[in-house]
C-alpha cells in the first residue's frame, strides 16, 4: 500500500526568504502523480503544485517550486520569497488510480508552515 | 475558474440525527468524492463514486454512510445516526479522468 510521510509537523520561514517542506513516500507503481495542497485557517484545500512522475523536469508554479527525486521516493516544496499569505497548512498527497476507474489521493500528516514579519 | 460547491459550510446536529452534506460538482467531472478530515488529523479517503455507483469505499465508510446523486447536479453524504467522532471537515471533490481534484471548500460538520 502506498504512505505519504510529512517528517516536518511545523515549520518557520522569515519573510521573503525561502523555505523547503519535505514529503516522501512509498509505491511500486511508476505512472502516478504527486500533488500539494495548501489549507489555510479556512480550512479549504487549495492546490499548489503537482507533479507527474513520468516527467523528469520539476514542476513550477511561480514562487513554487518542487524537487522530484523519483528514484528516492522524494517530492519537496520550495516556496521562494515567503509572504505572509503562504502560512497554512501544507499536506503533500499522492495519486493512485484504481481498478474502477477513479482516483484516490493519500494524503500526509501535513506541515504547518509559519511565516514570521 | 469552475467550483466545487459544498452547502452548508457548517452543520451543528445532535447526536443520532441524520445529516446530508451536499456537493455540487463541477458540471462536466464525471467523478466524484468525498473525504474527511478530523481536526487536527490529515485528510482521509472515505469514497469515490462513477457512473452512479460507489466505485471504492474506506473502511470508514460503514453502515451508517450512503452517497447519492439525485439529480444532475448534486452529491450528496448522508450519515444516518450521527455519532461524537463524525464531527469533522467533509470534503467533497470531482475529477475528470485525466486532472487532479477540485475540492470543494468543505463542510465543518459538529454532532453535540
Amino acid at each position: 500500500a502506498q504512505t505519504v510521510t510529512q517528517s516536518q509537523p511545523e515549520m518557520s520561514v522569515q519573510e521573503a526568504e525561502t523555505v523547503t517542506l519535505s514529503c516522501t513516500y512509498d509505491t511500486s507503481e511508476s505512472d502516478y502523480y504527486l500533488f500539494w495542497y495548501k489549507q489555510p485557517p479556512s480550512r479549504q484545500m487549495i492546490l499548489v503544485i503537482r507533479q507527474e512522475a513520468y516527467k523528469q523536469q520539476n514542476a513550477t508554479e511561480n514562487r513554487f517550486s518542487v524537487n522530484f527525486q523519483k528514484a528516492a521516493k522524494s517530492f519537496s516544496l520550495k516556496i521562494s520569497d515567503s509572504q505572509l499569505g503562504d502560512a497554512a497548512m501544507y499536506f503533500c498527497a499522492y495519486r493512485r488510480w484504481q481498478i474502477s476507474g477513479t482516483y484516490k489521493y493519500i494524503f500526509g500528516t501535513g506541515t504547518r508552515l509559519k511565516v514570521l514579519a | 475558474e469552475p467550483e466545487v460547491t459544498q452547502t452548508p459550510s457548517h452543520q451543528v446536529t445532535q447526536m443520532g440525527q441524520e445529516v446530508i452534506l451536499r456537493c455540487v460538482p463541477i458540471s462536466n467531472h464525471l467523478y466524484f468524492y468525498w473525504y474527511r478530515q478530523i481536526l487536527g488529523q490529515k485528510v482521509e479517503f472515505l469514497v469515490s463514486f462513477y457512473n452512479n455507483e460507489i466505485s471504492e469505499k474506506s473502511e470508514i465508510f460503514d453502515d451508517q454512510f450512503s452517497v447519492e446523486r439525485p439529480d444532475g447536479s448534486n452529491f450528496t453524504l448522508k450519515i444516518r445516526s450521527t455519532k461524537l467522532e463524525d464531527s469533522a471537515m467533509y470534503f467533497c471533490a470531482s475529477s475528470d479522468r485525466a486532472a487532479g481534484y477540485t475540492f470543494g471548500s468543505g463542510t465543518r460538520l459538529t454532532v453535540v
